[in-house]
């Protein structure tokens, strides 16, 4: 079975801290897909990244970077100089090639402070 | 290019009334979701469906059905409404299978049961 963790409920940061989402998956499978999802105060999902498993490469677009880490199974998301439209629930979920689902954590709740 | 449209987006039921969620994608996606979002529960799977003609179970399919005539739209039913239906309510869809695809989610219908 598929498991994803994010252990931070809620987070509360000062305007242009950083922060740091944190996301531990399990799965038996030796192939996967692991994704990281914004749901603004509007409420719609809305994607931001997806990993595979043999790409252990780190990922920066602008502000944001993710953190793959297998040895720990881990797949971490950070906020560089963070900013009030970050305010939002995160999402971090895994998947797997030909399996239709996706397996959701329960989400952190990212404040930002003006 | 709407993306995926779900209609209503609030709605009040009385127990034991009976309702249809409009969703409805114009991106030409085979697959199509619903999911359940409770407060601290993550998103769950409801129902989904791999192309026009199929739909299959969730993790929590009991008290609704769906169908799936033409590949733009996707109607979940309740029937015989219950308070534990109480919930935020996403239709999403995916070229490919959302377990290793971008899905794309709509703003979700607000639910609930007195």
């Amino acid at each position: 079975a598929q498991k994803v963790t994010q252990a931070q409920t809620e987070i509360s940061v000062v305007e242009k801290e950083d922060v740091t989402l944190d996301c531990v998956y399990e799965t038996r499978d030796t192939t996967y897909y692991l994704f990281w999802y914004k749901q603004p105060p509007s409420g719609e999902l809305v994607f931001l990244i997806r990993r595979n498993s043999f790409d252990e490469q780190n990922e920066i677009s602008g502000r944001y970077s993710w953190n793959f880490q297998k040895s720990t199974s881990s797949f971490n998301f950070t906020i560089t100089a963070s900013q009030v439209v970050d305010s939002a629930v995160y999402f971090c979920a895994l998947g797997s090639f030909g399996n239709e689902k996706l397996t959701f954590g329960t989400g952190t709740r990212l404040t930002i402070i003006p | 290019n709407a993306g995926v449209t779900q209609t209503p987006k609030f709605r009040i039921l009385k127990i034991g009334q009976s309702m249809t969620l409009q969703c409805t994608q114009d991106m030409n996606h085979n697959y199509m979701y619903w999911y359940r979002q409770d407060p601290g529960m993550g998103l769950k799977l409801i129902y989904y469906s791999v192309g026009a003609g199929i739909t299959d179970k969730g993790e929590v399919p009991n008290g609704y059905n769906v169908s799936r005539s033409t590949t733009e739209d996707f109607p979940l039913r309740l029937e015989l409404a219950a308070p534990s239906q109480t919930s935020v309510y996403f239709c999403a869809s995916s070229y490919g299978g959302m377990g290793n695809t971008e899905a794309f989610f709509g703003q979700g219908t607000r639910l609930t049961v007195v």
